[in-house]
């Protein structure tokens, strides 16, 4: 069973623009940790949130979480053709074990 | 450094027989996971070691599942009397140490059963 939702479950957006995809989860946790996975790579971690944390940044990326809501959304700023693939919200609430959700498609035309 | 290998990285059986996929993980990451992911869904959970010890296997769908880490690095995970739901992707991770540390993922093994 998957924790994590996606949303949209696909997005296309124009080269130069900015992508947001949003998680939601329905148990407390300690962290939540979005992903990465294309053909070419497989799957990479792209940043780690921690639970007393609001907001992050790495790079073009932008991570929010809100614990009271229990969501959180990451922004990729101006989009390049590379950041094609999909994007996966994983939730860790016990010691070890990652919750995953379904991910979001995300196809940048150039 | 080497990342996390797997192999084979595709694998066909025919319904009924045993399968062995192998997971080397990043050298000196005590915490290995096995995940399953189906087509078009994230990956779920199976199993994890710290170390040689398996200390969580409730993800693992049945007792044709069994996984193992004997010596704390490489792991095996068998199936056996494969069936036709368990196609997928079975992939590998590591990390240095669980409780807010990122997992390292190996490309996976897609296993076709027919």
């Amino acid at each position: 069973s998957q924790q994590g939702e996606e949303d949209p479950q696909a997005l296309s957006i124009q080269e130069g623009e900015n992508a947001t995809m949003n998680c939601s989860y329905k148990t407390s946790i300690n962290n939540l940790q979005w992903y990465r996975q294309n053909s070419g790579r497989g799957l990479v971690h792209l940043i780690l949130i921690r639970s007393n944390e609001r907001e992050k940044h790495s790079g073009r990326l932008r991570v929010t979480l809100d614990t009271s809501k229990k969501s959180s959304s990451l922004l990729i700023t101006a989009s390049r053709a590379a950041d094609t693939a999909s994007y996966f919200c994983a939730t860790e609430g016990g010691y070890y074990q990652l919750i995953w959700g379904a991910g979001t498609k995300l196809i940048i035309k150039p | 450094g080497a990342g996390v290998s797997q192999s084979p990285r595709y694998k066909v059986a025919k319904r009924g027989q045993d399968v062995a996929l192998r997971c080397d993980p990043i050298s000196g990451h005590v915490s290995l996971f096995w995940y399953q992911q189906a087509l078009g869904q994230g990956p779920e959970f199976l199993t994890y070691f710290q170390n040689e010890a398996q200390l969580d296997k409730s993800g693992l769908p049945s007792d044709r599942f069994f996984a193992e880490r004997p010596e704390g690095s490489v792991s095996t995970l068998k199936i056996q009397r494969t069936q036709q739901e368990d196609s997928a992707v079975y992939l590998c991770a590591s990390s240095s140490g669980t409780g807010g540390f990122e997992q390292y993922f190996g490309p996976g093994t897609r296993l076709t059963v027919t």
